[in-house]
């Protein structure tokens, strides 16, 4: 399986500002996903990043508040604009292989004060 | 709508003492039922993939089955390293082409 790596881990953030969270995975793929991971919830899908257009996202999630980018085959970044307390979560990037099996990168955990 | 429902939402057992982990399932047509692991400040880990009724799936003291309406997580004699939270995932032939729906998994404990 491939490496996945997320940058930052954790952060703690003002309300009203945004957050860029990295992925970086080691090989290419062709399909990357975003989900959020909120107290006591189930892992929901935010979006699927979609290389060279735009994301695709879930209902209840919009690009102005979770505006991705995917400018290759093997990076992804997702930022959470304008941020108020309820958005304090983890946020976890996935990579899909063709037997639809996901693979997690280790998350961030996002505290908005 | 998809929906996966896990139970217990919590699990204590003794070290040795056997027992499963289920996950109900709602979905117009499975693609696939997934399990995965989740370890405290870590991204899920992947375990199994079961696509159809009758599947099962082993991987040391971790046993899936598959029904069309649940599946069930077997964990014979657990040690106290089997602790974590199991999630349960679905893929649905409708909708999202690769989308998984989650449930909220079962939190396992396992006492040496």
């Amino acid at each position: 399986s491939a490496v996945i790596s997320q940058k930052p881990s954790r952060d703690i953030c003002q309300r009203g500002t945004s957050l860029t969270i990295q992925c970086q995975v080691d090989s290419q793929v062709t399909m990357m996903f975003w989900y959020r991971q909120q107290p006591g919830q189930s892992l929901t899908l935010i979006a699927t990043a979609n290389q060279g257009s735009e994301a695709t996202y879930e209902s209840g999630f919009v690009i102005d508040k979770f505006p991705i980018s995917r400018p290759n085959l093997t990076f992804s970044t997702l930022t959470v604009s304008n941020m108020s307390p309820e958005d304090s979560s983890i946020y976890l990037c996935s990579v899909g292989t063709e037997q639809s099996i996901q693979y997690f990168g280790a998350g961030t955990r996002l505290s908005v004060l | 709508e998809d929906q996966v429902t896990q139970s217990p939402e919590a699990l204590r057992l003794q070290e040795g003492e056997s027992s499963s982990l289920n996950c109900s399932y709602t979905v117009s047509g499975l693609r696939g039922l997934f399990w995965y692991r989740q370890d405290p400040g870590k991204g899920p880990e992947f375990l199994f993939t079961l696509y159809s009724a009758g599947e099962e799936k082993e991987k040391e003291r971790l046993k899936a089955t598959l029904t069309k309406k649940e599946s069930f997580l077997h964990i014979t004699a657990p040690k106290p390293e089997d602790s974590a939270t199991y999630l349960c995932a679905v893929r649905d032939s409708g909708g999202s082409n690769y989308k998984l729906t989650f449930g909220k998994g079962t939190l396992l404990t396992v006492n040496p």
